[in-house]
């Protein structure tokens, strides 16, 4: 069961780079998230899909565009990265509320 | 403003040694808390949802347990095994958010 499946798994980036963060699942689940974790700050949402073709904005989404590409698929980008992005990155998806997470993607801003 | 908040932010146990932690929340109308488990270099993995208070989960050596204003999560007999983040979260917005605590970090020592 492969569950939640995010590529790379990590990543270093310079300054003004673009990357895209991928994220697939294979739950058949309707709902799928981007969070950030960071020291002293917790798990933050940066965007969510609730469903196939729609997505949102949650707590920390600004230097960030996501696409739901299908079903099982939702990836993030970052068009101009900044030293501000360094963070570790988590994909989840959930049929109700509960989520299932990736790995996750450690990424550095240098 | 919806709120959760975990204490201690960090504690050392001796193996064999019980204790509790504890996930404080301020949210209008709750729909659920949830209790993840996150090791070093993963994603969090889902532990318990608890619903109503009075409500209580186990899982080996885990309980938790809801109150109107807080959960607690109670190990018993802890082994080194059990060292961990243990995060608590409940929905928020229009139910597909998740707030998050920002955690207990668990040591258990042989």
């Amino acid at each position: 069961n492969a569950g939640v499946t995010q590529t790379p798994k990590f990543q270093v980036l310079k300054t003004g780079q673009s990357m895209t963060l991928q994220c697939a699942q294979d739950m058949n689940h309707n709902s799928m998230y981007w969070y950030r974790q960071d020291p002293g700050m917790g798990l933050r949402l940066i965007y969510y899909s609730a469903s196939e073709g729609t997505t949102d904005k949650g707590e920390v989404p600004n230097g960030y565009n996501v696409s739901r590409l299908n079903k099982r698929e939702f990836s993030l980008r970052l068009e101009s990265a900044a030293p501000s992005q360094t963070s570790v990155y988590f994909c989840a998806s959930s049929e109700s509320v509960t989520n299932t997470f990736g790995s996750g993607t450690r990424l550095t801003v240098v | 403003e919806d709120q959760v908040t975990q204490s201690p932010e960090a504690l050392r146990l001796q193996e064999g040694e019980s204790s509790s932690l504890n996930c404080s929340y301020t949210v209008s109308g709750l729909r659920g808390l949830f209790w993840y488990r996150q090791d070093p270099g993963k994603g969090p993995e889902f532990l318990f949802t608890l619903y109503s208070a009075g409500e209580e989960k186990e899982k080996e050596r885990l309980k938790a347990t809801l109150t109107k204003k807080e959960s607690f999560l109670h190990i018993t007999a802890p082994k080194p095994e059990d060292s961990a983040t243990y995060l608590c979260a409940v929905p928020a917005g229009n139910n597909r958010k998740l707030i998050w605590g920002l955690g207990t970090s668990l040591a258990v020592n042989p």
